[in-house]
């Protein structure tokens, strides 16, 4: 299996812009999750879904985050509008609840910087 | 307070030394316990997984969790330079629930 895909590796946009991550679970898991990690607040649980649907989306910073997850196939983080302090590395996880839900498998991350 | 407190180091020690990792945490309803390993510039992977209290062993490495105390330890046995990472522990009260991560320890084996 390839993992868990995130595209695009490194984003570079300006304050304002609306950016779009994608991310591309593992094959049959059922769980995915959206974290943020930063220096200073280390990695933190924006939003996960179960078999598509949003669970928990209470660390989804404010109304210009938003996460969809059309198929068991893929989800996407949008911000819209971006703000300088939204720079982070974004990772999206999968698991599958047979294995206990809690191994989480961490795509490679997307690196944003908004200017 | 933070849920899960990890000390941030860095630590630096020489190849063959025994290194220990640790977190703490308040939360008594944590029954899942993890390591994650995280090179420079890539997403975590998983190293240890442990349920409730107890120690586990895989190769160089042994993870022990205290649940009384509510601290988790790993220890690295013959570290090697390419144990150079960031470890970072996580832990959830219940299977398939987000994880809480500690902020990382960056660990640094020289040759």
């Amino acid at each position: 299996d390839a993992g868990v895909i995130q595209s695009p590796r490194h984003e570079v946009t300006e304050m304002g812009q609306e950016v779009t991550l994608r991310c591309k679970p593992i094959s049959g898991h059922d769980y995915l999750f959206w974290y943020r990690q930063t220096m200073m607040r280390g990695l933190e649980l924006l939003i996960y879904f179960n078999n598509n649907v949003p669970i928990d989306d209470s660390g989804m910073p404010e109304d210009r985050f938003s996460a969809k997850m059309p198929n068991a196939s893929f989800s996407t983080l949008k911000i819209q509008p971006s703000e300088p302090r939204d720079s982070a590395v974004y990772f999206c996880a999968s698991s599958h609840q047979l294995a206990g839900g809690n191994i989480q498998y961490f795509g490679a991350g997307t690196r944003l910087s908004v200017l | 307070q933070k849920e899960v407190e990890q000390d941030p180091g860095p630590l630096s020690v020489p190849e063959g030394a025994i290194v220990s990792l640790n977190c703490t945490y308040s939360n008594s309803a944590f029954q899942y316990f993890m390591w994650y390993r995280q090179y420079s510039r890539k997403g975590p992977e998983l190293l240890m997984y442990t349920y409730s209290s107890g120690n586990k062993e895989d190769g160089r490495f042994t993870a022990q969790v205290d649940k009384s105390s509510k601290y988790i330890s790993l220890f690295i046995r013959d570290s090697q330079p390419s144990d150079s990472a960031t470890y970072l522990c996580a832990m959830s009260d219940q299977a398939g629930t987000a994880l809480i991560f500690g902020k990382g320890t960056t660990l640094s084996v020289s040759s």
